[in-house]
């Protein structure tokens, strides 16, 4: 069964640093979805992205943020400088369309530590 | 703005017993859709099982049950049978239907133990 994977499993960065953080979404999938979570917190929504273009985004997601699609597989996350509070799981997920009840389906995540 | 609340931060149950995790959500709208989500410790979420707001059937699938009261705003999730394998960290979420919104809004989860 197709899945979302994403790379690296974790990555420790020092405060300050930039940090590309990669995802490969199923392959007839066309959203894209950055979502993280705090150890102990909830899981929150940072930024959709569709047709090249950022569809939503969160008030987390500050000018720092920025996400591409450099190619025709891979989605990507970079934080410019990193802060100690950016350190949190990653999870990149994707669906074959935002209407109705469709699934959103996860990576396994990234875990950001900042130091 | 809407908000999930999971008031169980963990439960146990017994291997092939049942057990409900309780979900509540506070929204004005009045179509919507609601899912719960299972983290094994591997850490890839996975879809359950899922809702549309306007259908009062309650959702199925295989053991997993869900009892959806919209006027309660209640989306509780029955596991029956529970297996080893059932054990994992719940999230229940939400997502407008309308409103271009695809944003999963998720709830801060229940820990499940299933005893041997």
């Amino acid at each position: 069964e197709p899945e979302v994977t994403q790379t690296p499993s974790h990555q420790v960065t020092q405060m300050g640093q930039e940090v590309i953080l990669r995802c490969v979404p199923i392959s007839n999938h066309l959203y894209f979805y950055w979502y993280r979570q705090i150890l102990g917190q909830k899981v929150e929504f940072l930024v959709s992205f569709y047709n090249n273009e950022i569809s939503e985004k969160s008030e987390i997601f500050d000018d720092q943020f920025s996400v591409e699609r450099p190619d025709g597989s891979n989605f990507t996350l970079k934080i410019r400088s990193t802060k100690l509070e950016d350190s949190a799981m990653y999870f990149c997920a994707s669906s074959v369309s935002s209407g109705g009840i469709y699934e959103q389906y996860f990576g396994p995540g990234t875990r950001l530590t900042v130091t | 703005a809407q908000t999930v609340t999971q008031s169980q931060p963990e439960m146990s149950v017994q291997e092939a017993e049942t057990v409900t995790l309780s979900c509540t959500y506070d929204t004005s709208e009045s179509d919507y859709y609601l899912f719960w989500y299972k983290q094994p410790p591997s850490r890839q979420m996975i879809l359950v099982i899922r809702q549309e707001a306007y259908k009062q059937q309650n959702a199925t699938e295989n053991r997993f049950s869900v009892n959806f009261q919209k006027a309660a705003k209640s989306f509780s999730l029955k596991i029956s049978d529970s297996q080893l394998g059932d054990a994992a960290m719940y999230f229940c979420a939400y997502r407008r239907s309308q409103g271009g919104s695809e944003k999963l809004v998720f709830g801060k989860g229940t820990k499940l133990t299933v005893n041997p």
